[in-house]
């Protein structure tokens, strides 16, 4: 099992929809969780932090359940340029390193 | 300020040959990274340096062997090279190992090995 697992899609949405992604993490020592986002045939960068209380950037929401081990992401009034692969990625407390999933697709469709 | 960078970007290698991947930063950072990313496997670490003269495994180390020439730069090297390496090659750097969650990635190498 991947310790970090997440549906590959692809997610095919309209221009304005609210498209939600989810993934599950299996190393309960994973501390700290994080999306990134990768353009297509880009490196990754980071798009946001995810903190238990929930946080939100613009029309961006990650959300964390440590009880169920899963992270979230909610995208809202989705635009063109939101086309691209999101990756959720674990970083457990005794390593330090970060573990990706293996990303979902999202293309934004006029 | 450039980041990252990795040469070469594209490479095409016959089954055995051998060559080194070079990786740069300029952001004065502690911790370097080699990943390989395939499709439907995600982003798997093959080496790391947490600091300047330290080198260690990742998940994916067997085949590639690694140097950290200096706190800038961090080579990642095949010396056999075989089908199943055929990936794109992602190096990153951070300040600290484990010091929050942004790594700056390269550009990436795109190599093919038949």
């Amino acid at each position: 099992r991947k310790e970090v697992e997440q549906d590959p899609g692809p997610f095919n949405v309209p221009e304005g929809a609210t498209v939600a992604f989810n993934c599950t993490y299996s190393n309960s020592a994973s501390q700290s969780f994080f999306w990134y986002r990768q353009d297509c045939r880009k490196e990754p960068k980071l798009l946001m932090s995810v903190y238990s209380s929930g946080n939100e950037d613009g029309r961006f929401t990650a959300q964390l359940n440590r009880a169920s081990q899963y992270i979230s992401l909610l995208i809202r009034d989705s635009k063109l340029s939101d086309s691209a692969t999101y990756l959720c990625v674990a970083q457990p407390s005794n390593t330090g390193k970060l573990i990706f999933g293996q990303g979902t697709t999202l293309q934004v469709k006029p | 300020n450039a980041g990252v960078t990795q040469t070469p970007k594209f490479q095409v290698l016959k089954t055995g040959q051998s060559m080194t991947l070079q990786c740069a930063q300029d952001m004065n950072h502690n911790s370097m990274y080699w990943y390989r990313q395939d499709p439907g496997m995600g982003l798997r670490l093959i080496y790391y340096s947490a600091s300047e003269g330290t080198t260690d495994k990742g998940e994916v180390p067997n085949g590639y062997n690694v140097s950290r020439l200096n706190k800038r730069e961090f080579s990642l090297r095949l010396e056999s090279a075989a089908p199943s390496q055929t990936s794109v090659y992602f190096c990153a750097s951070n300040k600290i190992l484990g010091a929050g969650g942004e790594q700056y990635f390269g550009p990436g190498t795109r190599l093919t090995v038949t």
